[in-house]
């Protein structure tokens, strides 16, 4: 299948500092990408739907100035959580989906885990 | 609203022996559905999906019924492996709607 890398997968970050988060579509053109977020325990919670070059589309109870995206190309998005906190500690994971790759599948990336001390 | 629904938080199985997950759905409008497997601190790995034309998918060890009367659907996988232990999840999508629609998912334990 089409390959999605996520980029770091790891990071640890100081309270009030902003990190960045990257997916990238390796060898396909994502038209349309998702961002989840994964509690422990719980399912993958839909944050937001960006597609290439259009405002992202967030999910009732996610706050947009918190969690920047940017699709600016059909192989890149960012997820940026700004002013991060210890609540916002989690597990992130994109997918995407492309122009006549996988039909209705989303290929994901390996997620991020985020830590905020 | 729960449109997905996978009511079995987790289950344990032998190995060799067959793992039934299960998934039930509301959402009649919903067309195609997928099975996903998820190991810890990892991203989600498509394992099979099925159409709503069909009412079986098959693929190796891994097979999708799809009940639309009932609206349920279940995922075999048989025989069981201990590489099999991880978090199935099942996910439904509506026509040209790409946004996957996710159950809770259902932590899978294959026993020696």
């Amino acid at each position: 299948g089409a390959v999605v890398s996520q980029h770091p997968s790891w990071v640890i970050c100081k309270s009030g500092t902003s990190v960045k988060i990257e997916c990238r579509s390796l060898d396909f053109q994502a038209t349309t990408m998702f961002w989840y977020r994964q509690f422990p325990k719980q399912s993958l919670m839909l944050m937001a739907t960006s597609n290439e070059g259009s405002k992202a589309t967030y999910e009732q109870g996610v706050e947009k100035d918190k969690f920047l995206i940017n699709h600016a190309s059909l192989t890149l998005s960012t997820l940026t959580v700004t002013s991060a906190h210890p609540e916002d500690s989690s597990f992130y994971i994109c997918s995407a989906r492309g122009r006549g790759v996988g039909g209705t599948e989303a290929f994901f990336g390996q997620g991020t885990r985020l830590t905020v001390v | 609203d729960q449109q997905v629904k996978q009511n079995s938080p987790s289950l344990s199985v032998q190995e060799g022996r067959i793992s039934i997950l299960n998934c039930d759905y509301t959402n009649s409008m919903f067309d195609y559905f997928l099975w996903y497997k998820k190991y810890p601190a990892e991203g989600p790995t498509f394992l099979i999906s099925i159409s709503s034309i069909k009412d079986k998918n098959e693929d190796g060890r891994f097979t999708v019924f799809l009940n639309k009367s009932a609206k349920h659907l279940s995922l075999h996988i048989v025989p069981s492996q201990p590489g099999d232990s991880a978090v199935y999840f099942c996910a439904a999508s509506a026509g040209s709607n790409y946004q996957l629609i996710w159950g809770a998912g259902t932590k899978l334990i294959i026993k020696p």
